[in-house]
């Protein structure tokens, strides 16, 4: 089983719906992670949580909210969806005492999001 | 303003040859560097990384390089192969932040 798994994997909708993409893991990391990635633009932070309790906004965090439900589960909403929202999404894990690596994350397989 | 940068948007290579895959950075503060390697449909997995007290790694086929005074990096990998072809993402992060600063990726592809 992978250890970090997003839902949906892939999901159309219209301008204007609330929209939620979820990601769980079960690596046990503390620290979770979204992003977006568009073409020719990379990867791009949206939002991060260091546990539970803590949320922080990262790059593009303008039209996005986030819920860090328990240390495994980390959503990411869209209250109204926007054309310019359409992307890639990807959710990503890293554990705070891997010594000497604690910057590497894991990444889900991503959930492709087109707004018409 | 973008603090990682790649160049080049994609590279071609014959199998058996090295592929070269350059970044640059512009934020002195960033002390640890890292490869990931995206196949289409799937969610980059880490490759290679390499800490600011260093100026090598190396893991197999893949070599990373680090020269701290021109801000600059570079993934070597020796022999290409048609396996590798892919998008290298290079990401940054600096002190005790441990937020990833990424390039915008190279497309490599391996040709047999």
């Amino acid at each position: 089983d992978a250890d970090v798994t997003q839902t949906p994997r892939n999901r159309i909708t219209k301008t204007g719906k609330r929209i939620m993409l979820e990601c769980s893991q079960t690596k046990g990391h503390d620290r979770m992670y979204w992003y977006r990635q568009d073409p020719g633009l990379g990867l791009r932070l949206i939002y991060y949580s260091f546990d539970v309790k803590d949320i922080n906004k990262g790059e593009i965090s303008d039209g996005y909210s986030v819920s860090r439900q328990a240390q495994a589960k980390f959503s990411l909403s869209l209250e109204s969806a926007i054309p310019n929202q359409t992307a890639l999404y990807f959710c990503a894990t890293s554990d705070t005492y891997i010594a000497g690596a604690d910057n590497e994350q894991f990444f889900g397989p991503g959930t492709r999001l087109t707004v018409l | 303003d973008q603090q990682v940068k790649q160049n080049s948007p994609s590279l071609s290579v014959q199998e058996g040859r090295i592929s070269i895959l350059n970044c640059d950075y512009t934020n002195s503060m960033f002390d640890y560097f890292l490869w990931y390697k995206k196949y289409p449909a799937e969610g980059p997995t880490f490759l290679i990384s390499i800490s600011s007290i260093k100026d090598k790694n190396e893991d197999g086929r893949f070599t990373v390089f680090l020269n701290k005074s021109a801000k600059h990096l570079s993934l070597h990998i020796v022999p290409s192969q048609p396996g590798d072809s892919a998008v290298y993402f290079c990401a940054a992060s600096g002190g005790s932040n441990y937020k990833l600063t990424f390039g915008k990726g190279t497309l490599l592809t391996v040709n047999p």
